[in-house]
């Protein structure tokens, strides 16, 4: 059973229009939820995070919204260029446990 | 900042042959190291947990006498991927967690398989 759900699997937006990027989980004891940012030929990068405390978190264009009861969570990334275009990956976690990643979503960003 | 390194960051091996890869975090004290292989699909596979005072863990599909690793201390690990085949070929991942949350990833090191 998978954990961790990401949608779409793929999202096209034009220069400065915002992307969401949706994610859900299974277990409701993950208690924080990082988004990753790979770009190819990298390991991914810690983008924004949010612990389960919180409904949302905003860190510049990227902003995190998370509904606990419905356990979803999405990203939002405001005024998209095309140097976000990236995959971002949703991923969760319990106090020191291992986490469980999504499969990600591909965002491109066309100037 | 927290950085963490990985080496070399790419690798090619004869099939049945073995390579090892290094993993160091730098700038905050790890409190526990997960390996994982990323797929062409970038599906991510834990290989393997180690957290503070205890056994490193693997999970189910990855053994031990298949991918041994060694750590003088959770800030440096190094990981053997023994007996390579074509099935073994992805990017290797190194995610050093600081304190009970956020995990910082290396870049990898991406084997390939002839």
């Amino acid at each position: 059973q998978q954990q961790v759900r990401q949608s779409p699997q793929s999202l096209t937006v034009w220069e400065g229009e915002t992307a969401i990027l949706n994610c859900s989980y299974e277990d409701s004891t993950f208690n924080y939820f990082p988004w990753y940012q790979q770009f190819p030929g990298e390991g991914p990068a810690l983008l924004i995070s949010i612990r389960s405390v919180s409904d949302k978190k905003e860190d510049g264009r990227f902003t995190i919204f998370f509904n606990k009861r419905e356990k979803k969570l999405s990203l939002h990334i405001t005024d998209s260029q095309p140097g976000d275009s990236a995959t971002y990956f949703c991923a969760a976690s319990t106090g020191y446990q291992n986490f469980y990643f999504g499969k990600g979503t591909s965002l491109t960003v066309i100037p | 900042g927290a950085l963490v390194y990985q080496y070399p960051r790419r690798t090619i091996c004869k099939s049945g042959t073995s390579m090892r890869m290094e993993c160091q975090a730098v700038g905050f004290q790890a409190t526990s190291v997960a390996w994982y292989r990323q797929s062409p699909q970038k599906t991510f596979e834990l290989i393997a947990l180690s957290t503070v005072n205890s056994a490193i863990k693997y999970e189910q599909n990855f053994t031990q006498e298949k991918f041994p690793i060694s750590h003088p201390n959770l800030s440096f690990s190094s990981m053997t991927v023994l007996n390579a085949y074509l099935e073994d070929r992805g990017l290797y991942l190194c995610g050093a967690r600081a304190g009970s949350y956020e995990q910082y990833f290396g870049p990898g090191t991406r084997l390939t398989v002839l």
